[in-house]
Parts: C-alpha cells; sequence; structure tokens
C-alpha cells in the first residue's frame, strides 16, 4: 500500500521564478493538504483540497495557489519566489468524509529560493 | 485561535532513560483533536496517536504512553526506556471538529536527542 509521495525531493530555484509541487495521496484518500516548514519551526498549513476545490486556506499570499486532480493528486504552485520561501513543503493525506481522519504526510520536497 | 505550545525546544537523555515531552494546547472548540507526530532527520513526519477531546483515557502503546489532561489543556507524551531511534523531533499538534475545518495546528516542536 503505497503512502503519500511528493516530487521532486528536492529543488533550487532564483527569486522571482515561478514553482510546482507535486503530491499524489495514500491509497483509499481524496484530500489533500500542504504545509510549509521553515527550519526550526513546525509546519504550518497552506491550504486544504477536497473534491477538486480548496476547501480551507491558512494564512498566505495568493502568490501560493493549488490544485486537485480528478484522481485527488495535487499541485502547489508558488508564483514570484522570495527568499523567505525556502522552505520544506509537506503534503498530508486524509480521507474527507464526516469522520475526523488522520493526516498522513509524505517525505516533502525542499526548496531552497537563492 | 488555537494554539499549541512545546516549551522544551530540546532534550537530551542517556539512553534507557524516560523522557517526557510536554505539550500544552489553546483553543475555544468543546469538541478538537490532538496529535502527536515524529520528525526523523529525513523530514517526513510521521504520525504517531490521535486523541479526541471526549476521550480522556491515557492511552500505552509499546513504550510510548501519552497523557491527556482536559482541565490543564496538557497533551504529554512519554517515552519509557529510550533508545537512540527515538532521537528526532517530535510535533504536538491540534484540530477543529468541525467538517471542512480541518488544519492541523503545530507546536514548533521538541528536539530529543538519546545519547547512547
Amino acid at each position: 500500500d503505497a503512502g503519500v509521495t511528493q516530487s521532486p525531493t528536492h529543488l533550487i530555484k532564483t527569486r522571482g521564478q515561478q514553482v510546482t509541487l507535486r503530491c499524489s495521496p495514500k491509497s483509499g484518500h481524496d484530500t489533500v493538504s500542504w504545509y510549509q516548514q521553515a527550519l526550526g519551526q513546525g509546519p504550518q498549513f497552506i491550504f486544504q483540497y477536497y473534491e477538486e476545490e480548496e476547501r480551507q486556506r491558512g494564512n498566505f499570499p495568493d502568490r501560493f495557489s493549488g490544485h486537485q486532480f480528478p484522481n485527488y493528486s495535487s499541485e502547489l504552485n508558488v508564483n514570484a519566489l522570495l527568499l523567505g520561501d525556502s522552505a520544506l513543503y509537506l503534503c498530508a493525506s486524509s480521507s474527507g468524509g464526516q469522520v475526523r481522519e488522520t493526516q498522513y504526510f509524505g517525505p516533502g520536497t525542499r526548496l531552497l529560493v537563492l | 485561535a488555537q494554539k499549541v505550545t512545546q516549551a522544551q525546544t530540546e532534550i537530551s537523555v542517556v539512553e534507557k532513560e524516560d523522557v517526557t515531552l510536554d505539550c500544552v494546547y489553546e483553543t475555544r472548540d468543546t469538541t478538537y483533536y490532538l496529535f502527536w507526530y515524529k520528525q526523523p532527520p529525513s523530514g517526513e513526519l510521521v504520525f504517531l496517536i490521535r486523541r479526541n477531546s471526549f476521550d480522556e483515557q491515557n492511552e500505552i502503546s509499546g513504550r510510548y504512553s501519552w497523557n491527556f489532561q482536559k482541565s490543564t489543556s496538557s497533551f504529554n507524551f512519554t517515552i519509557t526506556a529510550s533508545q537512540v531511534v527515538d532521537s528526532a523531533v517530535y510535533f504536538c499538534a491540534l484540530s477543529e471538529a468541525r467538517f471542512g475545518n480541518e488544519k492541523l495546528t503545530f507546536g514548533t516542536g521538541t528536539r530529543l536527542t538519546i545519547i547512547p
């Protein structure tokens, strides 16, 4: 049973560029959440996708956008990269039903903005 | 607003000692969920436990145990007879129970080092 997968594992970009990160949820899961983890900090919630719609959003600017596909996989896009966007980006998947399910995390994508 | 506080930034203990990681939370919700995750150097967050606010029973899983006290808004985690493989950063997290409002609010983590 495959867990949550993310690609790429590492990425180096320069300021002003755009980046796309990808996530495939755990088998049987239909909900994907994205988190940003700066060095030495706890993960911060970016947004969550369910049924191809953004269901909930954290305190992140519009430069951060996402998408969920019919197969439940998801992308996180960040435009006009800033140095401060350097972080570990974590994807988590869960079941979006009425019963609260645990979020399971992928290995993350380490983004470095130069 | 929700908040999770992990006051212990770093802890070091000698192997086989017991260690307790503290977690204090704030929420206005009457129904909520609490979690502990482990983050080894590889970076992936590994789920350890979920507890809902109605269930104040303590839980034990092997060398791990959790003490949930609603009266003090605490959800502490104890590792008994620690091992080197327990070295990692541990995060406590909180989420609301309302459908559609499921974001996890994390503490800043406690870095645990087990000295052989």
